[in-house]
């Protein structure tokens, strides 16, 4: 079982529509989650990060994270075309072989279709 | 603000030959990292360091070596560089482990 695992997609959905992201982790002890968005040949961007259960909010983005059944989700409200990209989940794991393991999903491709 | 810089933007490097990959940031992060990004496998952690003056071995390490002299630069090194290094090289920092990371560029390194 991969550490992090998110499906590769693509998921398309319609602009205006809510898009949603989800990711599961198999280490109960992860203490905190990050959700980075990658533009075809840019490099990664933070866009989310949370810590506690429940939900987190950021303008048209929510991160939901549940430990008990140990995934963490990205809804994107309202997707537009600019939201078009590989979102990266990432998960800190803690430490792990005398360093703070922080592990990514391979990512979700997102296309919001006009 | 700069962020984090990475040199070069892109190499061809022959089979054999060594190379010295730059990254620099002025953030006085403490914490630097090395990924590297193949399609199908994500970003996986070369070598990081937790602070000027140590280095550790990620998940991947086998083939290069870092060095952290100072706060600012994190230079990767592929000794003798073999095909199957052939990848996207991101460099990336944090204020410490435990905190987001900014990532750089990237530098797209083929290797024949």
């Amino acid at each position: 079982q991969k550490e992090v695992e998110q499906n590769s997609g693509p998921l398309s959905v319609p602009e205006g529509a809510i898009a949603s992201l989800n990711c599961t982790y198999s280490d109960r002890g992860s203490q905190s989650f990050f959700w980075y968005r990658q533009y075809s040949g840019k490099s990664p961007e933070l866009i989310m990060f949370i810590y506690s259960n429940g939900d987190k909010e950021d303008g048209r983005f929510t991160a939901q994270l549940n430990k008990a059944s140990q995934y963490v989700s990205l809804l994107i409200r309202d997707s537009q075309p600019s939201d078009s990209a590989t979102y990266l989940c990432a998960v800190n794991t803690g430490y792990s072989g005398g360093y703070q393991k922080v592990t990514f999903g391979i990512g979700t491709k997102l296309q919001v279709i006009p | 603000t700069a962020g984090i810089t990475q040199a070069p933007t892109s190499q061809i490097l022959a089979a054999g030959r060594s190379m010295t990959l730059r990254c620099t940031q002025d953030m006085r992060h403490n914490a630097m990292y090395w990924y590297r990004q193949d399609l199908g496998l994500g970003l996986r952690l070369i070598h990081y360091s937790n602070t000027a003056g140590t280095t550790g071995k990620g998940e991947v390490p086998d083939g290069y070596s870092v060095s952290r002299a100072n706060t600012d630069d994190f230079p990767l090194t592929l000794a003798s560089a073999v095909p199957s290094q052939t990848s996207v090289y991101f460099c990336a920092s944090s204020v410490s482990f435990d905190n987001e990371q900014f990532f750089g560029p990237g530098t797209r390194l083929t290797v024949l």
